[in-house]
């Protein structure tokens, strides 16, 4: 069965770190690039993060840029996201998703077809 | 950024009604647009990529077309499981993927 499990939410003060986990199961992760996407309560859901199968590729929203990181360990078929200086702001669930590419009407087409039930997020003191 | 921005921002409707939700995007983004369901506490579910094709498993009363700036996504008839709230995505800006502030369709 195809699977992300995320882990690593809770509650943190204003200023501090945690560090997010995403398992994989069930596909060939190292073939994949993966996106985390988070939702505040309440409201729609925000791109956070993308990269690329290799991890040559990463890019970050102008919200979260300079205090997270994404990274993933293709060996462990594990994505992660360390966020650092957090703020209320970034309150969520976090999700994880896969982004994949499917060839049709002449180009190539990315989505997000695979995604983990999320974890929970709170940034408050 | 590319803007994304759904209408309506909710909508009644009732079991057997033909629902259509258009996303509009403030560039054009050819037909990299993808449609995603969420009921509450759950995760996104895919149901349309490329503006008009069926992900795999998605009942074929959902359907999308558009291309350029305007989308719409329509479901035939609406099933007691297709209340929810539903969300684009624009694909076209790979270092920037952007959502729409999402539809929620209730039973009226």
């Amino acid at each position: 069965e195809v699977q992300l499990v995320e882990s690593g939410g809770g509650l943190v003060q204003p200023g501090g770190s945690l560090r997010l986990s995403c398992a994989a199961s069930g596909f060939t992760f190292s073939s994949y690039s993966m996106n985390w996407v988070r939702q505040a309560p309440g409201t729609g859901l925000e791109w956070v993060s993308y990269i690329s199968s290799s991890s040559s590729t990463i890019y970050y929203a102008d919200s979260v840029k300079g205090r997270f990181t994404i990274s993933r360990d293709n060996a462990k078929n594990s994505l992660s996201l360390q966020m650092n200086s957090l703020r209320a702001e970034d309150t969520a669930v976090y999700y994880c998703a896969t982004d994949k590419g499917t060839y049709t009407q002449d180009s190539y087409y990315y989505y997000m077809d695979v995604w983990g039930k999320g974890t929970t997020v709170t940034v408050s003191s | 950024d590319i803007q994304m921005t759904q209408s309506p921002s909710s909508l009644s409707a009732s079991v057997g009604d033909r629902v259509t939700i258009t996303c509009r995007a403030s560039q054009s983004i050819s037909s990299y647009l993808n449609w995603y369901q969420q009921k509450p506490g759950e995760a996104p579910k895919l149901l349309i990529y490329a503006a008009s094709s069926l992900q795999s498993g998605v009942p074929s009363r959902f359907s999308g077309s558009g291309s350029g700036t305007d989308f719409t996504l329509t479901i035939s008839s609406l099933q007691p499981e297709d209340f929810a709230t539903y969300y684009c995505q624009q694909s076209f800006s790979t270092s920037r993927y952007t959502f729409g502030q999402g539809t929620e369709l209730e039973i009226k």
